[in-house]
């Protein structure tokens, strides 16, 4: 069955920090990847996706992320974070069945001033 | 647009009762996901509904069932609720795109339920 793991569960950070998180899958076929954030009170909203094409992703708030196929992986990056960032990210993954997304555990980011 | 909408968004129930949630996707939008929630277990995919027909199913027992209507608007029902039934229910909705290119989904707030 199709997995995605999520290493880091818990991250805490200063403002102005470099974030990365790291994001692997199971499948080997065909993949959709995204990554999700769950501000606090909010519903998930989409940071960014990856369909084909160019493997470095950009997506809203400065956030990117990169697929490297070889590995596995899709992990979220930004340079510099900031208090905002405060949140749940979710790496999900399509393989096959339509829309049916397969999340990660997710990862608690808080970003202290 | 409006995003996705759900009702209730809290709920409370006791053991052996059955509940019924809804969600309302964006307009033009023909594709509903539902997703589970919780702590221990994460999101989990429930099922996905498209033009009224249940495309795909997740690992949840019988008593976990849906329905969508001709207006792309969805229901799940839980019957004989269990304790461990208690969780926030998502729904998505995504324009329902072939099978070759994925859509991408888009969430509502979800609906918290409570069982006692």
């Amino acid at each position: 069955a199709q997995s995605v793991s999520q290493h880091n569960h818990h991250v805490i950070l200063s403002e102005a920090a470099s974030l990365e998180l790291g994001c692997n899958y199971s499948y080997g076929g065909t993949v959709n990847l995204f990554w999700y954030v769950q501000y606090p009170g909010q519903h998930l909203q989409l940071l960014l996706k990856y369909f084909s094409g160019d493997p470095l992703v950009k997506g809203i708030k400065g956030f990117e992320a990169e697929f490297i196929k070889s590995k596995f992986s899709f992990n979220l990056r930004k340079p510099s974070v900031q208090w905002s960032d405060t949140a749940e990210y979710f790496c999900a993954v399509v393989s096959g069945g339509y829309n049916k997304l397969i999340f990660g555990a997710g990862t608690r980011l808080a970003v202290h001033p | 647009k409006a995003g996705v909408t759900q009702t209730p968004r809290y709920l409370i129930k006791t053991r052996g009762q059955q509940v019924t949630l809804s969600c309302s996707p964006i307009s033009g939008h023909r594709s509903v996901s539902w997703y589970q929630q919780t702590p221990g277990q994460g999101l989990q995919f429930l099922f996905e509904y498209f033009s009224e027909t249940q495309r795909n199913k997740g690992n949840f027992p019988g008593r976990f069932s849906g329905r969508q209507f001709s207006n792309s608007r969805s229901e799940m029902n839980v019957s004989t609720l269990e304790l461990g039934d208690s969780a926030l229910y998502l729904c998505a909705s995504s324009q329902g795109l072939a099978r070759a290119t994925a859509d991408t989904q888009y969430f509502g707030p979800g609906t918290r339920l409570t069982v006692l």
